[in-house]
């Protein structure tokens, strides 16, 4: 079963607007992690935001962290039409050497020129 | 540098057969984990393998089984396949923890 959650389910958007994801988790982790996948196929690693941080930047993602309500929040500014893709958030419940990540059921993102 | 490697990238498969898919981790990585991702659904943990080893599990019966090779690859096998087992299944690997590569995962249609 998956712990996550996300939202919205699905997202469509003008180019150049600015796309804000949500992500609800059930469980203590360690790191939080978002997953960009185009048309079903790999998942491309995006950011990776620890317990202890807060906010994190990378190139026009924002990702935000917060473990007291147990959400995260991805930001892509200045959307282009190359981002349209699903994003997944993921979270790592590691335990006892044991590495295993959560995803959510994800966010469908469409760019429109 | 390699990322991670599956094939086949498609196959189908008729119901009750069995399969086997395999995975090349990135060079350097030693643990390999196996998803599957239903249509439309976000992946889900199968198990992890470390030094040939299966170290953890998810909710994923027995018919669903795998191996690690000393050179860190892995193969997973699905018995007596159902049309629910139909997935892209996705191999990820790592080393110690934190940060995955997953491949571009094999596409199974079970008819």
């Amino acid at each position: 079963s998956q712990q996550g959650e996300e939202d919205p389910q699905a997202l469509s958007i003008q180019e150049g607007e600015n796309a804000t994801m949500n992500c609800s988790y059930k469980t203590s982790i360690n790191n939080l992690q978002w997953y960009r996948q185009n048309s079903g196929r790999g998942l491309v690693h995006l950011i990776l935001i620890r317990s202890n941080e807060r906010e994190k930047h990378s190139g026009r993602l924002r990702v935000t962290l917060d473990t007291s309500k147990k959400s995260s929040s991805l930001l892509i500014t200045a959307s282009r039409a190359a981002d349209t893709a699903s994003y997944f958030c993921a979270t790592d419940q590691s335990s006892q050497g044991a590495q295993k990540l959560v995803f959510g059921q994800g966010t469908r993102l469409t760019i429109n020129p | 540098d390699a990322g991670v490697t599956q094939s086949p990238t498609h196959l189908i498969k008729t119901r009750g057969q069995q399969v086997t898919l395999r995975c090349s981790p990135k060079s350097g990585h030693d643990t390999v984990s196996w998803y599957q991702q239903a249509l439309g659904q976000g992946p889900q943990f199968i198990f992890q393998y470390y030094e040939e080893e299966e170290r953890q599990r998810g909710n994923f019966p027995d018919r669903f089984s795998g191996h690690q090779f000393p050179n860190y690859s892995s193969e997973l096998n699905v018995n007596a396949l159902l049309l629910g087992d139909s997935a892209l299944y996705l191999c990820a690997s790592s080393f110690y923890t934190g940060h995955y590569t997953f491949g571009s995962g094999t596409r199974l249609t079970v008819v």
